[in-house]
C-alpha cells in the first residue's frame, strides 16, 4: 500500500496567520491527491481534488499544490471557522486508497 | 441533493457479525462507485473498501485489515450499498461512513454509524 505521511500532526496559529500542512507519499503518485476537512463530530468534507483543484464553495484562502511525492495544503489567512482536522488522501492506487494521519489545526 | 444514510451500527462481541446499510438518493446510484471509510474513536480516517458499478464490473476491493472478513455488496434496485462484517475484532470499533467515490475522491459522505466490538 502507498503510505501517506502528514506533518505536523497538530498546530496552533493566530487568526490571519498563514498555515501550511505537508503530505509525503511513499512513492510517486503524480497528482492523485485530495484534501479533506473534518470538524468535530462531523463527516469529512472534500476541499481539494487532484492536488490543486478547489471544490465548489471552498474559500479561495485555501489552496493545494505539489506532485510526485510531496504535497502542500495552505490556508493563506487562518479564520476561526478553519478549526478542524485536515487529511490528505491518495488515489493513485484505486484498489488501495489511503489517508494521511491528519493535522489538527487550532487557534492560538 | 445527494443524501447518504447509514444504518445498522450496534454493540457486539468479538467474533460476531453485522451488516451495515447505506441508502442513497440524489444521484444515479447504478453508475456510482461507493466506498466505506471508518474512523476509530479519536483516530484518523481509514478506507475500508469500495464497490464498482455493475457497468464497470461490480467488483469490490478491500483494505488489508478487513480483507477476507468484510464484504461489500449493492442492490441497485434499492439504491443501497451494504457492508457485511464477519469475525469482528475490537480494532473494528469505529464510526463507519458510506461515501460516494467517483474517480478516487470521496465527494459525499453519510453521517456515519457506530460499531462497537467489545466483550
Amino acid at each position: 500500500d502507498i503510505q501517506m505521511t502528514q506533518s505536523p500532526s497538530s498546530l496552533s496559529a493566530s487568526v490571519g496567520d498563514r498555515v501550511t500542512i505537508t503530505c509525503q507519499a511513499s512513492q510517486d503518485i503524480s497528482n492523485s491527491l485530495n484534501w479533506y476537512q473534518q470538524k468535530a463530530g462531523k463527516a469529512p468534507k472534500l476541499l481539494i481534488y487532484v492536488a490543486s483543484y478547489l471544490e465548489t464553495g471552498v474559500p479561495s484562502r485555501i489552496s493545494g499544490s505539489g506532485s510526485g511525492t510531496r504535497f502542500t495544503f495552505t490556508i493563506s489567512s487562518l479564520q476561526p471557522e478553519d478549526v478542524a482536522t485536515y487529511y490528505c488522501q491518495q488515489f493513485h492506487n484505486l484498489s488501495g486508497l489511503t489517508f494521511g494521519g491528519g493535522t489538527k489545526v487550532e487557534i492560538k | 441533493e445527494v443524501y447518504l444514510v447509514e444504518s445498522g451500527g450496534a454493540l457486539l462481541k468479538p467474533g460476531g457479525s453485522l451488516r451495515l446499510s447505506c441508502v442513497a438518493s440524489g444521484f444515479s446510484f447504478n453508475t456510482a462507485w461507493m466506498s466505506w471509510v471508518r474512523q476509530a474513536p479519536g483516530k484518523g480516517l481509514e478506507w475500508v473498501g469500495r464497490i464498482k458499478s455493475k457497468s464497470d464490473g461490480g467488483t469490490a476491493d478491500y483494505a488489508a485489515p478487513v480483507k477476507g472478513r468484510f464484504t461489500i455488496s449493492r442492490d441497485d434496485s434499492e439504491n443501497t450499498v451494504y457492508l457485511q462484517m464477519d469475525n469482528l475484532k475490537s480494532e473494528d470499533t469505529a464510526v463507519y461512513f458510506c461515501t460516494l467515490s467517483p474517480g478516487g475522491q470521496f465527494g459525499y459522505w453519510g453521517q456515519g454509524t457506530l460499531v462497537t466490538v467489545s466483550s
